[in-house]
C-alpha cells in the first residue's frame, strides 16, 4: 500500500528565501505524485504532478519538484518565498493499480516571515 | 461553472440529526471523489465514483454514511444520525477520467459541525 511521509508540520522561512518542504512516498512501484496546496478556508489546489515522465517538475507560482527513486522522495521546492505562498501544503500519491484514490501526506503549513 | 461546487458551505446541526452535503463536479468529468478533512485524521478518502456507480467505497466510516450520484453529474454525501466525530470539511473532487495521473480537482468543501 501507498503511504506518504511530509517532514515537518511547520516550516518558517524569510520573505526571499529558499523554500523546502519535504515530502517521502512508500511504493513498491513508481507511483504518480502529487503537490497540492490549501488557502485558508478553501479546497486544494494543484501545484504540480509527476507521472513519469521528466523527473524534474514545474509547476505553478514557481513551484517545483523532483521525483527521486532512490531516495523515494519528491521535495517542493521554491527559489524565492513571496506572502502569498503562505499556506498548508499537501503531497499526496497515487498507485498505478488503484490509480483513483489519492493517499495524502499531513500537511506542512509554510509561514513566510517578512 | 468552471469549477467543482459545494453546498452548503457550512453546516452547524444537532447530534442525531440528517445531513445532506451536495457535489456538482466539472462539466464533463465522469470521475468524482469525495474526501473528509479534519484534525485528527487529516485527508481521507470515503468514496469514489466511475460515473453513476461506485467502485470503491472502501472510506465510508460506518454505515451512517452514503453516497449516490445522478445523471453522471451530481453526487450527494449522507450521513445520518450524526455524531460530534462527524465534524470536520468534507471535500469533493472530480477528474476527467478516474486513471492514473489526471489530476482531481477540488470544491472548497463544506465544514460541517455538529453540536
Amino acid at each position: 500500500a501507498q503511504s506518504v511521509t511530509q517532514l515537518g508540520s511547520h516550516v518558517s522561512v524569510s520573505e526571499g528565501a529558499l523554500v523546502l518542504l519535504r515530502c517521502n512516498y512508500s511504493s513498491s512501484v513508481p507511483p504518480y505524485l502529487f503537490w497540492y496546496v490549501q488557502y485558508p478556508n478553501q479546497g486544494l489546489q494543484l501545484l504540480l504532478k509527476y507521472t513519469s515522465a521528466a523527473t524534474l517538475v514545474k509547476g505553478i507560482n514557481g513551484f517545483e519538484a523532483e521525483f527521486k527513486k532512490s531516495e523515494t522522495s519528491f521535495h517542493l521546492t521554491k527559489p524565492s518565498a513571496h506572502m502569498s505562498d503562505a499556506a498548508e501544503y499537501f503531497c499526496a500519491v497515487s498507485g498505478r493499480d488503484s490509480s483513483y484514490k489519492l493517499i495524502f501526506g499531513s500537511g506542512t503549513r509554510l509561514l513566510v516571515r517578512p | 461553472g468552471a469549477g467543482v461546487s459545494q453546498s452548503p458551505s457550512n453546516k452547524v446541526t444537532e447530534k442525531g440529526k440528517d445531513v445532506e452535503l451536495r457535489c456538482d463536479p466539472i462539466s464533463g468529468h465522469t470521475a468524482l471523489y469525495w474526501y473528509r478533512q479534519s484534525l485528527g485524521q487529516g485527508l481521507e478518502f470515503l468514496i469514489y465514483f466511475q460515473g453513476n456507480s461506485a467502485p470503491d467505497k472502501s472510506g465510508l466510516p460506518s454505515d451512517r454514511f452514503s453516497a449516490e450520484r445522478t445523471g453522471g453529474s451530481v453526487s450527494t454525501l449522507t450521513i445520518q444520525r450524526t455524531q460530534q466525530e462527524d465534524s470536520a470539511v468534507y471535500l469533493c473532487a472530480s477528474s476527467f477520467r478516474g486513471i492514473g495521473g489526471q489530476p482531481q480537482h477540488f470544491g472548497d468543501g463544506t465544514r460541517l459541525s455538529i453540536l
